[in-house]
């Protein structure tokens, strides 16, 4: 069985500009959480969705927003680009609470 | 939120030495999991260790719920155990900072 699958597995965008990233779960895998990671820092947690319903938000400007499909795959959307946006985005997939997650590769996201 | 600290943040190996990680967390959880990540930033599941002792090999891990940490024991380290170790914690995943282990042959 595959992974979770992420695309673009690099990106480099201008500021300002808009940004879509893209994520599979694993086959069953209802629940789909997105995460940034900058250089030299722990993830932090951007999204989770389950069953297609936002199930919890962390502390991001408005510009990020996300959305999960009816096939559970998922979208993180960033609008108006800035510098501090450039980081790791990692996508993990759980079949549902007291599960384990699995992350996938991530995309790594360059703003300039 | 809850808080998730880690020690130690750096710790160098010769090839062969046991090493012991640790989580602390600041409030009672019921998710867990240890990560490696990898030079290239993939983040591979060790454990999903809410509580009790797990084994996988070389490394095994310990949860201590009711005391709020985990510890991750690597034995017989390789080159190949460099990188990042993660402890995350809670349904949302809260992240330590994590410990940089560095294996030298």
């Amino acid at each position: 069985d595959a992974g979770v699958t992420q695309s673009p597995t690099h990106l480099i965008k201008t500021r300002g500009q808009h940004v879509t990233l893209r994520c599979s779960p694993i086959s069953g895998h209802k629940s789909v959480s997105w995460y940034q990671q900058v250089l030299g820092q722990g993830p932090q947690f951007i999204f989770q969705y389950y069953e297609k319903e936002e199930r919890g938000r962390g502390n991001f400007p408005d510009r990020f927003s996300a959305r999960q499909f009816p096939n559970y795959s998922s979208e993180l959307n960033v609008n108006a680009l800035l510098l501090g946006d450039s980081a790791l985005y990692l996508c993990a997939s759980s079949p549902g609470a007291s599960y384990g997650y699995t992350f996938g590769s991530g995309t790594r996201l360059t703003v300039v | 939120g809850i808080q998730v600290e880690q020690s130690p943040p750096d710790l160098i190996l010769q090839e062969g030495a046991n090493s012991t990680l640790r989580c602390n967390f600041s409030d009672s959880v019921n998710n867990l999991q240890w990560f490696h990540q990898n030079p290239w930033g993939q983040l591979i599941n060790l454990f999903y260790i809410p509580s009790g002792t797990k084994q996988n090999g070389r490394l095994s891990a310990t949860t201590v719920a009711t005391e709020r940490y985990s510890l991750l024991y690597i034995s017989s380290s390789q080159t190949t155990d460099s990188g990042v170790y993660f402890c995350a914690v809670g349904e949302r995943l809260t992240f330590g900072e994590g410990t940089q282990l560095t294996v030298n042959p």
